[in-house]
């Protein structure tokens, strides 16, 4: 069974860091784009970063740019976001997911989602 | 406020045809096909319909998507209470440079 499940969310305090993790099963994360999706509880979805199946292209928002750092394991077959000098915006479930291998922005596997709340 | 505009709510009664618009611009829908993310209570997104029109296996041909310009559409046809969930369109944008998601639109089943 295809499936995806993050781990890693917490509470931090503001400039603090965390990493999250989205282990994938049931194919291999090198043949696929992944994305990071974050949510607000009870708002709507925003897109963080995607990372290419060789790892060798990176994107992010502008918002995360400069202090996250996507990046993916092929050994461990796992996703990774290295979440650094956090904020309180920053609180949210966040979401890996993965890509149709033809097109690379249409997100056709997500996880069940892992909540980070940045506070004081 | 999301590039890509939604309505907020919408809703209809069991076997309906309701709609749900997502309004967008040249750099996004304009040039980029649109996908639906369906959203249902406590859960995960899933993916609804892709490339403006395609449904993954498993989705019900009760769901259609069209595209026109800068717009597209998600029409669900013969409502059920099921259907209650909050919808997002998507659309990746050559200028910003990133994917962006509509606002939402929470469905109602009367």
């Amino acid at each position: 069974e295809v499936q995806l499940v993050e781990s890693g969310g917490g509470l931090v305090q503001p400039g603090g860091s965390l990493r999250l993790s989205c282990a994938a099963s049931g194919f291999t994360l090198n043949n696929y784009w992944m994305h990071w999706v974050r949510q607000v509880p009870g708002k709507g979805l925003v897109w963080v970063s995607r990372i290419n199946g060789d790892g060798s292209f990176t994107s992010y928002a502008d918002s995360v740019k400069g202090r996250f750092t996507i990046s993916t394991d092929n050994v461990q077959n796992t996703l990774y976001l290295q979440m650094n000098s956090l904020r309180a915006e920053d609180t949210g479930v966040y979401y890996c997911a993965r890509s149709l291998r033809t097109a690379g922005n249409v997100l056709d596997i997500w996880g069940q989602g892992t909540m980070v709340t940045v506070s004081a | 406020q999301s590039v890509l505009t939604q309505p907020p709510s919408a809703s209809g009664t069991p076997g309906q045809r309701v709609s749900i618009s997502c309004s967008g611009s040249s750099s996004n829908v304009g040039s980029n096909s649109v996908n639906w993310y369906q959203q249902l209570p406590g859960t995960a997104p899933k993916l609804l319909i892709y490339i403006n029109n395609q449904r993954p296996s498993g989705v019900p041909d009760r769901y259609s998507g069209s595209k026109s310009g800068t717009s597209a559409s998600l029409a669900i046809s013969g409502l059920q209470s099921e259907d209650e969930a909050d919808y997002y369109c998507a659309a990746w944008d050559d200028s910003l440079k990133k994917l962006l998601f509509g606002g939402g639109t929470k469905l109602t089943v009367l």
